[in-house]
Formats: structure tokens, C-alpha cells, sequence
């Protein structure tokens, strides 16, 4: 079992639409959790960071955890052309030595 | 710096040549990672530095591999005899402090394209 899956997709969705981007973790001590958004070639760049049961939201970005279920997800709202790319999913080690561990990443294509 | 910086940005090396790839963090960040992305792929953690010590260096592939971080700032990756399989980006990280429980938010550089010939 991979310590952070995600689904590869891609997902596709239409301008306007909502994305909803999922991601499960096997380390349950983990207690701090990234969504990072990748552009064809460059590098990842942070979205969002949630350390708390429940929602998070910034702008167009809510992010959710759930740490009984071992899964934090990430919804975009109103989904633009400029979202697609692919989101990496990271959440950091409960060994506390500061580790991040990323998930294969979701490709979102969203449509015009 | 504003940002991390890391070069070169490209590198072609032939196989069985020994490279080195620089990484300069965020002034004040003290961690620094380092991770290899393959094309197509997630990124494959390879080693952490805390100041100048590394606790976790479980994701080196090999002892080609190997890693130092001086006067808590620069990183250097080195890669000895170089094999075509080790081609892909090379990208570091550092996050301002470490937290309790868990890892802090990294950011990246713009990372190093490795390709072995």
C-alpha cells in the first residue's frame, strides 16, 4: 500500500463546475496535510495546508480532512482553464522528523 | 533569496560520470529536502536536512547517492557514476521550521533536469 494515493485521472470537468480532488493517507499519525498544484513542467507549488479535522477554505479552494477516515480532499470552485494541471496531495510524517510524503498526483483538465 | 534556487537547471552527463546539483534555500528556512520526479511521476523523496543534519535519508536509491548541507544553508546532491535510470528532475525544497507531529509547508525550486547519456 502507497503511504499517500491518489487517484491519476485525469478528471476532467467543465469551465464553472466544481472540482473535487481526493486523497488517502496510510501513516495515522500524520497530523499535517498539503495539496500542492504542479503546471507542466515547473515545479509543485503550495495551495493550501490543513492541520485540523473539517474545511479549510481560501478563495476558490476549500480543503477537507477527515483523520478517522484517513482522507483529505480538495474541492475548487467555479473551475477555470488556468486550474488544470496536476495536484499533488503531501502529508508530513508522524515520525516528526519533518519528512513529506506526496501522492502520484491528479491530473485536472478543465474544459472551456 | 526570495526563492529556493537550485542549479544547473539542465545537466547532461554521460553514463558513468560522477554530477553534482546545488541547492540554495529560502534564507532562514531550516529544513531542505530534496525529491526526484521521473516523467510522468510523483515526486520520490530521497533525503531531509534539518540544519545541517540529515534524520531521514531513507529515500537515497543507492550509496551513489549521496547528500551534505553546510552552515545550515546550501545543499549539494552528488550522483556517482551516473546511470541512464537516474535521469529525471532533481527538485529542492526547504520550509521555514519544523513542526510538531508533522511537516511544515516547503517550497519548491524550479529543480534540475538530469539526463545521462
Amino acid at each position: 500500500q502507497k503511504e499517500v494515493e491518489q487517484n491519476s485521472g485525469p478528471l476532467s470537468v467543465p469551465e464553472g463546475a466544481i472540482a473535487s480532488l481526493n486523497c488517502t493517507y496510510s501513516d495515522r499519525g500524520s497530523q499535517s496535510f498539503f495539496w500542492y498544484r504542479q503546471y507542466s513542467g515547473k515545479s509543485p507549488e503550495l495551495i493550501m495546508s490543513i492541520y485540523s479535522n473539517g474545511d479549510k477554505e481560501d478563495g476558490r479552494f476549500t480543503a477537507q480532512l477527515n483523520k478517522a477516515s484517513q482522507y483529505v480532499s480538495l474541492l475548487i470552485r467555479d473551475s477555470q482553464p488556468s486550474d488544470s494541471a496536476t495536484y499533488l496531495c503531501a502529508t508530513g510524517s508522524s515520525s516528526n522528523t519533518g519528512k513529506l510524503i506526496f501522492g502520484q498526483g491528479t491530473t485536472l483538465q478543465v474544459k472551456p | 533569496g526570495a526563492g529556493v534556487s537550485q542549479s544547473p537547471s539542465n545537466k547532461v552527463t554521460e553514463k558513468g560520470k560522477d554530477v553534482e546539483l546545488r541547492c540554495d534555500p529560502i534564507s532562514g528556512h531550516t529544513a531542505l529536502y530534496w525529491y526526484r520526479q521521473s516523467l510522468g511521476q510523483g515526486l520520490e523523496f530521497l533525503i531531509y536536512f534539518q540544519g545541517n543534519s540529515a534524520p531521514d535519508k531513507s529515500g537515497l536509491p543507492s550509496d551513489r547517492f549521496s547528500a551534505e548541507r553546510t552552515g545550515g544553508s546550501v545543499s549539494t546532491l552528488t550522483i556517482q557514476r551516473t546511470q541512464q535510470e537516474d535521469s529525471a528532475v532533481y527538485l529542492c525544497a526547504s520550509s521555514p521550521q519544523r513542526r510538531t507531529g508533522g511537516g511544515v509547508r516547503a517550497f519548491f525550486g524550479q529543480g534540475t533536469r538530469l539526463t545521462v547519456v
